[in-house]
This record gives C-alpha cells, structure tokens and sequence, in this order.
C-alpha cells in the first residue's frame, strides 16, 4: 500500500504561470483534502471532497481550483500562479469524517512562486 | 474567530524524561481532538484522537488529556527517546465535520 501520494515533490513557477498538483490515494477512502503549509501557521484547508463527485471550499480556496476525478484521485491547478501561493501543499484522505476517522497526508509538494 | 495555540517555541527535552506538550484553544468546543507527528519535510502521522467526553487516553509511552472547561489538551511521552524529536500538531474539528482547525505545532527535541 502507497497510502497518499503526490506529484511533484518540488515545483519552481513564475508568476502567472498555471499548474496542476496531482494526489492519489489507494486505500478506498471516501474524502480527500488539499492543505497549504505556511512557516509559523497552521495547516489551511484549501479545498475538500467529502466524497467522489462532491468538492467544497475550504479556509483558503481564492487562486485554486480542484477536481475530483473519481475515488482516489483528487488534483488541485493553479490558474494564473502569485508568490503568496509559495507554500508547501498536502493532500490528505480520510475514511469517513463523520465517523471521526484518521487523516492520511501525502509527502508534501513544495511549491515556489517567483 | 477559533483559535488553536501550541507552543512556538521548541521543547527541549532530557532523554528518559517526560515531554509535556500543550494545545489550548477559544472560541470553540470540538466533538473530539488529534494529535499528529511531523517530521521535515514529510506530511503529518496520526498519533490519537480524544473524544469531548473522554478525560485520557493512552497509547504506549504516549498519553492525551482533554479538559473542555480549561479548554486544553495535553500530550504527554514517557521515557523520551531522540527518535521522538519531531514536530507535533494538534487538530480539532469544525462542525462541519469535515474542516480540522490545524495549531501551528510545537518542535520537540529529545537531547541524549
């Protein structure tokens, strides 16, 4: 089992170009989240999918767009990339939150905006 | 507006001793709490959950409060070891069920 994984590990943008993050998980969860990671702050949630065919904003949704394209992959695109985007992103799937269920994160996608 | 607040400074802590780490939030009453370990440049790893009603709850050499009307949770590992130097980070849930609120965490570093 590769539990949550993302590509790519390490992206370098310009300002405006676009980008697709890619997460896929294989452990037939039903919801999937995309974080943001920011020295000195908490996890942000970006956008989630309670389950295949259903996405919500989260936190901090301006700038991001998602797709979920069936149960296990979840993708989250830059449109036009800003250097406030410079951050670390994490995919995470979950079971079934209602339940209370553990979140699993992917390794992280370390994303630079100049 | 809730609000999650962990320690920013890092803990430094003897081998063998206990690490004491805490989380207090306001304006909020979470269904339940988690812990999780980060380390540099890996995504967070569920430690535990705590539910509102449950005081502690243990899982090998670590242990978890709740105290809902200090509003705090505390997590707790015995004998530390410097393979637990790391990150931790607390998350409580939204109504929504779907939303944690994440704290900024607390490094941990266990010295030999």
């Amino acid at each position: 089992n590769a539990g949550v994984t993302q590509t790519p590990k390490f992206q370098v943008l310009k300002t405006g170009q676009s980008m697709t993050l890619q997460c896929a998980q294989d452990m037939n969860h039903n919801s999937m989240y995309w974080y943001r990671q920011d020295p000195g702050m908490g996890l942000r949630l970006i956008y989630y999918s309670a389950s295949e065919g259903t996405t919500d904003k989260g936190e901090v949704p301006n700038g991001y767009n998602v797709s979920r394209l069936n149960k296990r992959e979840f993708s989250l695109r830059l449109e036009s990339a800003a250097p406030s985007q410079t951050s670390v992103y994490f995919c995470a799937s979950s079971e079934d939150p209602t339940v209370n269920t553990e979140a699993f994160f992917g390794q992280g996608t370390r994303l630079t905006v100049v | 507006s809730q609000k999650i607040e962990q320690n920013s400074e890092a803990l430094n802590i003897q081998e063998g001793k206990t690490a004491t780490l805490t989380c207090n939030y306001t304006n909020y009453s979470p269904a339940y709490l988690q812990w999780y370990r980060q380390d540099p440049g890996r995504g967070p790893v569920f430690l535990l959950l705590i539910r509102e009603n449950e005081k502690e709850k243990r899982k090998e050499r670590l242990k978890v409060t709740f105290d809902t009307t200090l509003k705090q949770s505390l997590f707790h590992i015995t004998a530390s070891q410097p393979a637990d130097s790391a990150t931790y980070l607390c998350a409580l849930d939204m109504d929504s069920n779907y939303q944690l609120i994440w704290g900024a965490g607390t490094k941990l570093i266990i010295k030999p």
